[in-house]
């Protein structure tokens, strides 16, 4: 069964800053992956997801991640974090059947002034 | 193009008592699940449908929870009774039959506090 870790429940920058968000995944076939974000008392939005094509994946919103086979690793960066940025952010997987989303158990990132 | 709606957006209740939850998913998109998100925790599936049928409730409750979509439309869950531990956001969201879960819509979410 496909699992997902994300490193840091929480993770505090600077505006301006860099924003490294930590996702790893367990799978013996690389899996599809997704980045999400959620704002305060909204529904998750897509960010970028990974589908074998290109291992850097450019998002919405200024975010990219690199797949990275050797790692097992999907991490979310941002060059610089800006105010708006502060949310929760959940990586996912999707399993073989391509039917179902397994998610980590989120990141949420506060950017400080 | 309307996005995912979903009520109640907040709801209260006591251990013990019923209820529900609506979903209706953007138009023509045959693919519907639901997701339990408690506290500090990712997004759990549910329950899938696709169109009226269910594709997997693997990890639904069912002594106490139940989900439908009869028409093939608009879904709703219910929990009946729920228990403090039930207290979560629920979240709905719809893909197209043939994205599946590459691509998801999620809605707001229910937020439930069972006192």
């Amino acid at each position: 069964a496909q699992s997902v870790t994300q490193l840091g429940s929480h993770v505090s920058v600077s505006e301006g800053a860099l924003v490294l968000l930590r996702c790893n995944y367990s799978s013996s076939v690389p899996p599809y992956l997704f980045w999400y974000v959620q704002y305060p008392n909204q529904g998750l939005q897509l960010l970028l997801k990974y589908t074998s094509a290109a291992t850097l994946v450019k998002g919405i919103n200024g975010f990219e991640a690199e797949f990275k086979k050797s790692e097992t690793s999907f991490h979310l960066t941002k060059p610089s974090a800006h105010m708006s940025d502060a949310a929760e952010y959940f990586c996912a997987a999707i399993n073989n059947a391509g039917n179902m989303l397994t998610f980590g158990g989120g990141t949420r990132l506060m950017v400080k002034p | 193009e309307a996005g995912v709606a979903q009520s109640p957006r907040y709801k209260i209740i006591e251990k013990r008592q019923s209820v529900a939850f609506w979903c209706n998913p953007i138009s023509g998109h045959a693919t519907l699940y639901w997701y339990q998100q408690i506290l500090g925790q990712g997004p759990k599936l549910l329950i899938q449908f696709q169109n009226n049928g269910v594709v997997d409730d693997s990890q639904l409750p069912k002594d106490r929870f139940s989900a439908e979509r009869l028409k093939g439309v608009d879904s709703t869950l219910k929990i009946q009774p729920a228990k403090l531990e039930d207290s979560a956001v629920y979240l709905c969201a719809s893909s197209l039959p043939h994205r599946g879960a590459y691509e998801q819509y999620f809605g707001p979410g229910t937020r439930l506090t069972v006192t």
